[in-house]
């Protein structure tokens, strides 16, 4: 069973359009994550959630929004899309215990392509 | 400045080398993982460490929580192992993952 998933995997879209990027996880896990990957394979937080409430939320546009219906799910919609949000998107998942490092769990990533 | 920075960025080895990643970190951790990920693909972690050192397989990473720095060794290196390795860390407040910039591996056969 895939521990987080998240779909689709290919999205090849036109600028202005608005997507939804869907994420689960069936690991029981308390917090969620997005990462942003760009053309340099550098992985930047975007945003996480910690029992459906945001604990961070970097600058991104706020085109950009996150939605957490509950704990195992985290979603990604984004507005009004521009050439330059063109990346990989991943979604990934831990638990949140500040006294143990935790194993965090990727998804397969979203390949976003705006065109 | 980066909070995790990875050297080499690239780095390209002939089958059955030896290699070595390094990564070094500024920030207080309370664990630091090594992840892979393969052209095209997702990301999967391969260890998570908080002290000395872990190994599976061919691969073996370790950790000097006083010197901030962590290294990956891939033994008897394999086309295989041909991939992004990137180095993470997760902060001692708990709360938030630093990532380096990740080392492209080449293994040419």
């Amino acid at each position: 069973d895939t521990a987080v998933s998240q779909t689709p995997k290919y999205l090849v879209t036109q600028m202005g359009n608005d997507k939804s990027i869907k994420c689960e996880q069936n690991l029981g896990h308390d917090t969620m994550y997005w990462y942003k990957q760009d053309s340099k394979k550098f992985l930047k937080i975007m945003f996480s959630y910690n029992n459906k409430e945001l604990i961070i939320n970097e600058t991104v546009p706020n085109r950009f929004s996150p939605k957490s219906p509950d704990k195992a799910h985290l979603n990604l919609h984004i507005n009004s899309l521009e050439l330059g949000d063109s990346a990989v998107y991943f979604c990934a998942s831990s638990f949140m215990r500040k006294s143990s490092g935790n194993t965090i769990y990727f998804g397969e990533g979203s390949w976003l392509t705006v065109v | 400045k980066n909070e995790v920075e990875q050297s080499p960025q690239n780095l390209t080895a002939q089958e059955g080398e030896f290699i070595t990643i390094n990564c070094s970190y500024s920030v207080g951790i309370s664990a630091l993982h090594w992840l892979q990920q393969h052209p095209g693909g997702g990301i999967v972690s391969l260890f998570m460490l908080s002290s000395g050192k872990k190994k599976h397989g061919r691969l073996i990473a370790t950790i000097n929580i006083q010197e901030k720095h962590s290294s990956l060794h891939i033994t008897a290196s394999h086309p295989r192992d041909s991939a992004v390795y990137i180095c993470a860390v997760l902060s001692n407040t708990g709360n938030q993952f630093y990532f380096g910039t990740g080392t492209s591996l080449t293994v040419i056969p």
